[in-house]
């Protein structure tokens, strides 16, 4: 069974620090690592990544994938308040019945106070 | 047509009712993905679609759950016989195509969040 581990899952910190969010994965037929942020409802699509050692940007986040350890971290450098919410992590994987469905971490409930 | 839409977006329910909500995804998209999410917890797979066809179902997916699309546009998730341990946050998913950027962006609704009393 596909398994994603997230951590920590909370985080609190001050408006201006960097953080570093963390994600482990088992699963079949690694296809790809994906990160979402989580406001108040739905999931919103950040990341992709698929290859190891490639750095995906966005402004202030970044992301690397490791493959050979199984593993993803997510930073957020200069945080603002507007950061604070929960952090998913959801792999694509799986057999070849699997289909295309993705397997989520608890996610990382990120909290920046000013 | 601005995102996929669910309704409700909040619904009690006694235990033992049978609850029906509905998705109405992006116009054009064929895949269509049920997840189940309770508090604290990442989204859980429970259901997808490819036009009207049901290609996979979660174990998490009980014989009180079924799930539909008849036209290839809007789906039900129905519950029967609804228990304490359903309450949680269904979100639904659309995305156009199948290869993995299209999942990955796949667009979720803001979820009907059931309480079952």
């Amino acid at each position: 069974e596909d398994k994603v581990v997230q951590s920590p899952l909370s985080l609190v910190v001050h408006e201006g620090d960097t953080v570093t969010l963390n994600c482990s994965y088992e699963v079949t037929n690694f296809r790809s690592l994906l990160w979402y942020k989580q406001e108040k409802k739905a999931p919103t699509f950040l990341f992709m990544l698929t290859s190891s050692g490639i750095e995906k940007k966005s402004g202030r986040l970044s992301s690397i994938l490791d493959k050979k350890e199984l593993s993803s971290i997510l930073n957020i450098t200069a945080t603002q308040t507007g950061d604070s919410a929960i952090y998913l992590c959801a792999v694509e994987g799986g057999g070849e019945t699997s289909g295309s469905r993705l397997t989520f971490g608890e996610g990382t409930q990120l909290t920046v106070n000013p | 047509d601005t995102g996929v839409s669910q309704n409700p977006r909040h619904k009690i329910t006694k235990r033992g009712q049978n609850v029906t909500f509905r998705c109405d995804p992006i116009s054009e998209h064929n895949r269509l993905y049920w997840y189940r999410q309770t508090l604290g917890q990442g989204p859980e797979f429970l259901t997808y679609f490819q036009n009207e066809a049901q290609l996979e179902k979660s174990r998490l997916l009980s014989d009180r759950f079924s799930a539909e699309r008849p036209k290839g546009s809007f789906s039900t998730l129905e519950i029967q016989r609804t228990e304490q341990g359903d309450s949680a946050m269904y979100l639904c998913a659309s995305s156009l195509g199948w290869d993995t950027r299209a999942v990955a962006e796949a667009f979720f609704g803001q979820g009907t969040r059931l309480t079952v009393v």
